[in-house]
């Protein structure tokens, strides 16, 4: 059983237009929601990441909405450029232990 | 930042052998690791979860005695792939949790072929 949902699984924005990926998740003992960006053949890193007591938060070009009563939350990608052609993951954390449940990941790609 | 290290990168082995994985913590003390294997394209699979000093709970559907998992340090977490097979040529990463920090940070992943 998927515990977070992502879309969309690929993504073809022009340079300087909004990346928009969105995730959503059943388990409201969530506690934690973190963004990860990963490059071809590297470790995931984290993006941005937010709390449920917050709506938003924004760092840089990178904003996380939050929308705790749907149980969504999205990443936002302003003035998206070609080096941020990557593949995302949204992800929530349990309580337990820090074990991050991941969506199936977006393939982004920024065309110049 | 935290940094956390994987060693080797890339490793080639053939069937039949046994192949090391180690996962550091370069700047910070981690009770919990964890490790994950990723497939092309596809999200990260939680295998095991890595607590120092005690043994590994595994995911279920992994085979521990097929993927040995030591945490024998605040810093140190490695996997042992055991008599490996070309089914288990994937990529193998690592995270490890900063209790300080309340994240969890991924090493560079290490790429594993078995012929």
């Amino acid at each position: 059983q998927q515990q977070v949902k992502q879309s969309p699984q690929s993504l073809i924005v022009q340079k300087g237009g909004i990346s928009i990926i969105n995730c959503a998740y059943e388990n409201t003992a969530f506690d934690y929601f973190p963004w990860y960006q990963q490059f071809p053949g590297k470790g995931p890193a984290l993006l941005i990441a937010i709390r449920p007591d917050v709506s938003e938060k924004k760092e840089g070009r990178f904003t996380i909405s939050f929308n705790k009563s749907a149980k969504q939350f999205s990443l936002h990608i302003m003035d998206s450029q070609p080096g941020d052609s990557a593949t995302y993951f949204c992800a929530a954390r349990g309580s337990t232990l820090g074990r991050l449940y991941f969506g199936r990941g977006t393939q982004l790609t920024v065309w110049p | 930042g935290a940094v956390v290290s994987q060693h080797p990168s890339r490793v080639i082995c053939k069937s039949g052998t046994s192949v090391k994985i180690e996962c550091r913590s370069l700047d910070f003390q981690a009770t919990t690791m964890f490790w994950y294997r990723q497939f092309p394209k596809q999200s990260l699979m939680l295998m095991a979860t890595s607590n120092e000093g005690s043994k590994a709970t595994y995911e279920q559907g992994v085979e521990k005695d097929k993927f040995l998992i030591n945490h024998a340090s605040l810093t140190l977490s490695t996997l042992t792939v055991t008599s490996a097979h070309p089914e288990d040529s994937s990529f193998y990463i690592c995270s490890a949790l900063s209790t300080g920090l309340g994240e969890q940070y991924f090493g560079p992943g290490t790429r594993l072929t078995v012929t």
